[in-house]
């Protein structure tokens, strides 16, 4: 039973690139979240979201940054126009739809670096 | 979402009971207390919930007093692995629904030989 899967697990980009980071939940767990994690930074929740919906976006910045979780296929976090501040690492989490709130699955994450 | 103060770092050598604690003074009646693990280069990994009292698992116990303003995560007898960030984070629990977790800067375990 394989667990949260994230690729790449690092990703360099140069600034004004696009960085496309993918997360694939654990089997039968219909709910995905991602989180942003800085050097010495506990992690920030960015988004959550749902087969085909966003529930809940509070965490995303208002622009450049954009998610989906298609019906088919892994959820995509997506960062156009890469500026050096998005250097982080990207946790995404999954969870069953009876799992309880504060037990969420994490992957390895994607360490992405925008030179 | 209820906040929560944890020490910055702790020290602790092999074989010794490691006793964190995390103060939530403005814990809801239906938030449940969470700890999670976290190494380095990895994502978090789930420890403990619980929501009064005393809970206790394979790894941990996790003590909540009466007013369940604070919680303390014990580990017993450290080993080197145990070496991580642990967080704790409060929140409520919502059948058929998940939310976002809130993660504070969390309590920096260096268990030495």
């Amino acid at each position: 039973n394989a667990g949260v899967m994230q690729n790449p697990r690092h990703l360099v980009r140069r600034r004004g690139q696009e960085a496309r980071l993918r997360c694939s939940p654990m089997k039968g767990h219909s709910h995905v979240y991602w989180y942003r994690q800085l050097p010495e930074e506990g992690l920030k929740f960015m988004v959550y979201l749902q087969k085909e919906n966003i529930i809940d976006e509070s965490g995303m910045p208002k622009e450049r940054f954009s998610a989906e979780f298609p019906k088919e296929g892994p959820s995509i976090l997506r960062i156009q126009q890469v500026v050096r501040g998005d250097s982080a690492a990207y946790f995404c989490a999954s969870s069953g739809p009876m799992s309880s709130y504060n037990e969420q699955f994490f992957g390895p994450g994607t360490r992405l670096t925008v030179l | 979402l209820a906040k929560t103060t944890q020490p910055i770092s702790m020290d602790s050598y092999e074989g010794q009971e490691v006793n964190i604690t995390c103060s939530h003074n403005n814990i809801a009646t239906n938030d449940y207390i969470t700890w999670y693990q976290q190494f380095p280069s990895q994502g978090p990994r789930f420890i403990i919930q619980g929501y009064k009292t005393k809970v206790t698992n394979e790894v941990a116990s996790l003590f909540i007093p009466a007013d369940r303003k604070s919680s303390t995560l014990s580990l017993p007898r450290v080993s080197l692995s145990d070496t991580a960030v642990y967080y704790c984070l409060v929140g409520a629990i919502s059948s058929g629904s998940a939310r976002q977790l809130t993660f504070g800067s969390g309590t920096q375990l260096t268990v030495l030989p």
